[in-house]
């Protein structure tokens, strides 16, 4: 079984230039998040998908970041314009559905905000 | 507010030597809760899970960790650790349920192996 897959790993911008990061879940899984990890924090919840609606983005901030989850699968995350503070590994997970509680993380992109 | 407190940043054990990982948590019914492991520049792995029934529970790369209520504990344990254990490991909380369940994550502990 194919892992949850984030493209791409590592990114490199200028502060308000603009970036964007795509996810593929496992198949099947239909819930989706996405979450900001700092350097020496644990992972924190940006916005969570059931299908191809938001279930959770009260920790999203929506002025600068914006996320879709079209058809339910493949999801993007994006960031514009982009400032120092959201140099970050954005790590893409992934849940079979409401009554399963295991999610399954991706390798995460790495970006460096400059 | 439901948390998640791992009070150790950074630890640093010997080879051979045995491991505990400590995480206490705040919330008010019965947690489900996990310990993960992210080793450099990867994701997140699940170690293991308690979600009910026997408070020891075994999980990959011979780990275990015990539920224990009174103390609000589930800290992870390994007898020996080996050179490849050296990673960064977060204890996770699962809030909500259902289509809405989250996981609320500690700041994790750094591990570190000596030779």
């Amino acid at each position: 079984e194919a892992g949850v897959a984030q493209s791409p790993r590592y990114k490199i911008i200028e502060k308000r230039q603009s970036v964007a990061f795509w996810c593929n879940p496992i198949s099947g899984h239909a819930t989706l998040y996405w979450y900001q990890q700092i350097l020496g924090q644990g992972p924190k919840l940006l916005i969570q998908f059931q299908n191809n609606g938001v279930v959770d983005d009260s920790q999203l901030p929506k002025d600068r970041f914006s996320a879709e989850r079209l058809k339910g699968v493949d999801s993007t995350l994006k960031i514009q314009p982009a400032k120092l503070e959201d140099s970050a590994v954005y790590l893409c997970a992934s849940l079979l559905g409401p009554l399963r509680y295991e999610q399954y993380f991706g390798p995460g992109t790495r970006l460096t905000v400059t | 507010a439901q948390s998640v407190t791992q009070p150790d940043i950074h630890i640093t054990v010997s080879e051979g030597a045995s491991l505990e990982l400590r995480c206490n948590y705040s919330y008010g019914a019965t947690p489900y809760l996990f310990w993960y492991v992210q080793s450099p520049g990867q994701g997140l792995q699940l170690l293991l899970k308690y979600f009910s029934g026997d408070t020891l529970v075994q999980g990959i790369k011979g780990f275990e960790a015990e539920f224990k209520r009174s103390q609000s504990s589930f800290n992870l344990r390994k007898p020996s650790v080996h050179w490849s254990d050296a990673a960064e490991y977060f204890c996770a909380v699962v809030l909500g349920g259902g289509g809405a369940q989250k996981l609320v994550f500690g700041q994790g502990t750094r591990l570190t192996i000596n030779p």
